[in-house]
């Protein structure tokens, strides 16, 4: 399977700590991007970084991609509780025209 | 305005029956998909339509037919429905050609339970 994976599966912190959340993939990309889901509700488009890119940011988030390891990490500073979703990472393969989601991390913040 | 949207929210249904699932978007998009999503929150692309063209068929059984009647929509239409089809289904919109480098917005999905 092409699929990545997320890990941690779950991840509960207190508002205010930073949240990381990293996706292993397996072939080479096109482009990587992060969306979050909120319980029962469609996916939200966070951030895209592209195969040339290492680290970008927006706003409270941070995503870095080594393209070496196959891996991304998306990182949430200051975190709030309305940031308890599920994040799920995707993957635009250079060949192909597949779209290939992670396997999500579930993210609790407590207020 | 809703810029993705889907009809009905909930679909309980009874085991061989044939249902449809509609999903609308008014962002001007190109392309459209359909995506299923199961208990475990596994969320795989089902198929993708670009300017009413089918693009991308995954392995889905045939008994799942996407229709496009214009780029605006994309309907899905299930036959026989069977238990293994529970599952929230998403549809979503792109600008561009299929799994380029647009974001893709997604409908508030519509939960599929088959009895």
């Amino acid at each position: 399977s092409q699929q990545g994976e997320e890990d941690p599966q779950a991840l509960s912190i207190q508002e205010g700590e930073n949240a990381t959340m990293n996706c292993s993939y397996k072939t080479s990309i096109n482009n990587l991007q992060w969306y979050r889901q909120n319980s029962g509700r469609g996916l939200v488009h966070l951030i895209l970084i592209r195969s040339n890119e290492r680290e970008k940011h927006s706003g409270r988030l941070r995503v870095t991609l080594d393209t070496s390891k196959k891996s991304s990490s998306l990182l949430i500073t200051a975190s709030r509780a309305a940031d308890t979703a599920s994040y799920f990472c995707a993957t635009v393969p250079n060949t192909g025209n597949q779209f290939y989601f992670g396997t999500g991390t579930s993210l609790t913040v407590i207020p | 305005d809703t810029a993705v949207s889907q009809t009905p929210k909930y679909l309980v249904t009874q085991m061989g029956n044939d249902k449809s699932i509609k999903c609308e978007q008014n962002l001007g998009h190109d392309t459209m998909y359909w995506y299923k999503q199961d208990s475990k929150k596994f969320l795989k692309i089902m198929f993708s339509y670009n300017n009413k063209e089918l693009i991308i068929n995954e392995t889905v059984p045939n008994r799942f037919s996407p229709k496009s009647p214009d780029k605006a929509h994309l309907n899905l239409h299930i036959n026989s429905l069977e238990l293994g089809d529970s599952a929230v289904y998403f549809c979503a919109s792109s600008l561009g050609p299929p799994m380029g480098t647009d974001t893709q917005y997604f409908g508030p999905g519509t939960r599929l339970t088959v009895l």
